[in-house]
């Protein structure tokens, strides 16, 4: 079974500071990996995604890494700004499921404060 | 709006009705997903079809929920015989499917169930 596991579940920090966001898998056997936003009442928009073959991916100011061997993802915020704030979810795509079965963890809830 | 859309976007009903929820995909998506979320947790999978063809169900998709895809355009998922338990968030997503696995799924901003 595969279970995803994120932390901290919430999190504060003042404008500026740079932030890590953590995120571990059971079962390596995983396809990709992806971070997902999602704002109070919405949906969730895709961050990034990075495939098991790859270590890291980036998009502005952020960037993801991922160590397969280990069971872990990073989701790394630089300059954090109050429009950050909202709950980032991760989510593997796991072999052990269908190809549209993603298992997510239950998100970390950041707070970015001006 | 090219996105994924779904209607309504809220929905109270009382306990025993029928309710019946509608997606639309990105126009040139042949996958199409259903997931549920509640309260503090992560979006849980419940169906999945690619074009008209309804691949996988969920053990969470008891026998009082049905998921429809026809003409692999739209997708209608219903639940008869609601139950306060159903009360959560009914993700739909679409992608377009590749033979790696790494496509990157786009959600809509969902429909929220409350039963009384």
């Amino acid at each position: 079974k595969q279970e995803v596991t994120q932390i901290p579940a919430a999190l504060s920090v003042p404008e500026g500071e740079n932030l890590v966001l953590n995120c571990s898998f059971t079962d390596s056997a995983i396809y990709n990996l992806q971070w997902f936003r999602q704002d109070p009442g919405k949906g969730l928009t895709s961050l990034l995604l990075i495939q098991s073959s790859q270590r890291e991916q980036t998009s502005g100011r952020l960037n993801a890494s991922l160590d397969k061997s280990s069971g872990r993802s990073t989701l790394y915020i630089a300059a954090s700004q109050p429009g950050d704030s909202a709950t980032y979810l991760c989510a593997v795509g796991w072999y052990g499921g269908s190809q549209g079965n993603l298992i997510f963890g239950k998100g970390t809830k950041l707070s970015v404060k001006p | 709006d090219t996105g994924v859309s779904q209607d309504p976007r809220h929905k109270i009903t009382k306990r025993g009705q029928n309710v019946t929820f509608r997606c639309d995909p990105i126009s040139e998506h042949n996958r199409l997903y259903w997931y549920r979320q509640t309260l503090g947790q992560g979006p849980e999978f419940l169906t999945y079809f690619q074009n008209e063809a309804q691949l996988e169900k969920s053990r969470l998709l008891s026998d009082r929920f049905s998921a429809e895809r026809p003409k692999g355009s739209f997708s209608t998922l219903e639940i008869q015989r609601t139950e306060q338990g159903d009360s959560a968030m009914y993700l739909c997503a679409s992608s377009l499917a590749l033979a790696d696995y790494n496509e990157k799924l786009f959600f809509g901003s969902g429909t929220q169930l409350s039963v009384l």
